[in-house]
């Protein structure tokens, strides 16, 4: 059974940067094929992906973000690490990373963290 | 980055309705679209992944088709628990892009 949980701070101030935990069990990162995403919601809005690691350590960011995003996995902890640099309050939302199938989909979320940016 | 719009952005129905949300790619994605449904505060589900096959676990009255640049996701019989926001995405190419949503209701 595949599950993800995401971790990391509720609120961070502006120009800060924001690092987010993905823990997940049930497959693992070094597995040909497998990857990682991370999706964010602003509150009432829709989702935007970010960003997306594969097992192979190959990574691909959101054009729009990716001079400020960085993405790491560390197998032996099951973990997928996302950060982002020089927060401003539109960067408020709530987080999630999710499995990814080969196929593109993402078949399993972890519930989200809610991040605020304000001073 | 491809586009992806949803049609319409909110809708409301009656139990028992056969409800259609559509989405246009803004090019051709050949059949790598997917649908999730988020009820509020919840994380997405996947409701269908490739256009049309049906993800473990998800009542069949869920259906999707398409192909192309037009894709449909089609619930044959409204039910109260269908109360959500559904979204496609496209994963022909990276970066991955949502529509905008479409907001289900019941009448």
């Amino acid at each position: 059974q595949i599950t993800l949980r995401e971790s990391g701070p509720t609120l961070v101030k502006p120009t800060q940067t924001l690092t987010l935990t993905c823990t997940f069990s049930g497959f693992s990162l070094s597995t040909s094929g497998v990857s990682v995403g991370w999706i964010r919601q602003p509150p009432g809005k829709a989702l935007e992906w970010l960003a997306l690691i594969y097992w192979d350590d190959e990574k691909r960011f959101s054009p729009l973000l990716q001079s400020r995003l960085a993405i790491t996995k560390d197998t032996s902890k099951n973990q997928v690490v996302l950060t982002v640099t020089d927060v401003d309050p539109v960067d408020t939302a709530a987080y999630f990373c999710a499995h990814r199938r080969v196929s593109g989909a993402y078949d399993k979320w972890g519930q989200g963290t809610l991040v605020t940016v304000s001073s | 980055d491809i586009q992806m719009t949803q049609s319409p952005s909110s809708l409301s129905a009656s139990v028992g309705d056969r409800v259609t949300i559509t989405c246009r790619a803004s090019q051709p994605i050949s059949n790598y679209v997917n649908w999730y449904q988020q009820r509020p505060g919840r994380a997405p589900e996947l409701l269908i992944y490739v256009t049309s096959l049906l993800q473990s676990g998800i009542p069949s009255r869920f259906s999707g088709s398409g192909s192309g640049t037009d894709f449909t996701l089609t619930i044959s019989s409204l039910q109260p628990d269908d109360v959500a926001t559904y979204y496609c995405q496209q994963s022909y190419t990276n970066p991955s892009t949502f529509g905008q949503g479409t907001k289900l209701q019941i009448k």
